[in-house]
């Protein structure tokens, strides 16, 4: 398994400022993963972060408004720009890890931006 | 395209009962077949997996799935259910091969009465 610390956990926010999330990894990965689960909704994939290149986004989801680093391969940063009230949500990183590629996933970041 | 569905928004069982969770999905390919747990507050939990061989699969806390080829489905179920299963319940999706992409259904809230 992986043990995946995100930060901050929670955080309410003022409207048109940015905010970076941090997902930590206890163990090596090649793939990590930025999800977004707005109020009362199922899971949606924003971003694909490989270590060393670009983050591929979904659509529906751009670089400016979601830039992401992923510096080495135990950790990734996802920024929320500009934020308004429909970005309150909760973001969660995942990784691939084990031999049985399962997917695992951390405690979330959860935003409100008032 | 990749989809899930999970018919039941709700599905409302007493303590010790059985239980049921349904998911249906759809995907070119053979598919990996993921259940995942979200506690109040909480990320998201792994329960269990399929991936290839036996039908039945076991995993965490007592829960095992039933892989339906034939159906496509991928039903979560327990022998005796317990008032801390309360919780919501998503099933998920990714091809056989390629993509680690996982799509989610849109959810089913459990909820045990004592």
């Amino acid at each position: 398994s992986a043990v995946i610390s995100q930060k901050p956990s929670r955080d309410i926010c003022q409207r048109g400022t940015s905010l970076t999330i941090q997902c930590q990894v206890d163990s090596q990965v090649t793939m990590m993963f930025w999800y977004r689960q707005q109020p009362g909704q199922s899971l949606t994939l924003i971003a694909t972060a490989n270590q060393g290149s670009e983050a591929t986004y979904e659509s529906g989801f751009v670089i400016d408004k979601f830039p992401i680093s992923r510096p080495n391969l135990t950790f990734s940063t996802l920024t929320v720009s500009n934020m308004s009230p429909e970005d309150s949500s909760i973001y969660l990183c995942s990784v691939v890890a084990g031999s049985g590629n399962t997917i695992y996933f951390g405690e979330g970041s959860w935003l409100t931006v008032v | 395209a990749q989809s899930v569905a999970q018919p039941e928004d709700q599905v409302n069982v007493a303590e010790g009962n059985p239980l049921t969770v349904k998911c249906t999905y759809s995907v070119s390919g053979n598919p990996y077949l993921f259940w995942y747990v979200q506690y109040p507050n909480r990320g998201l939990q792994f329960l269990l997996k399929y991936i290839t061989g036996d039908n039945l699969v076991k995993g965490s806390y007592g829960f095992e799935a039933e892989f339906n080829k034939s159906q496509t489905s991928f039903h979560l179920k327990k022998p005796s259910a317990l008032v801390s299963d309360s919780a919501l319940y998503f099933c998920a999706v990714r091809p056989y091969t390629g993509f680690q992409k996982l799509v989610f259904g849109t959810g089913t809230r459990l909820l045990v009465s004592p």
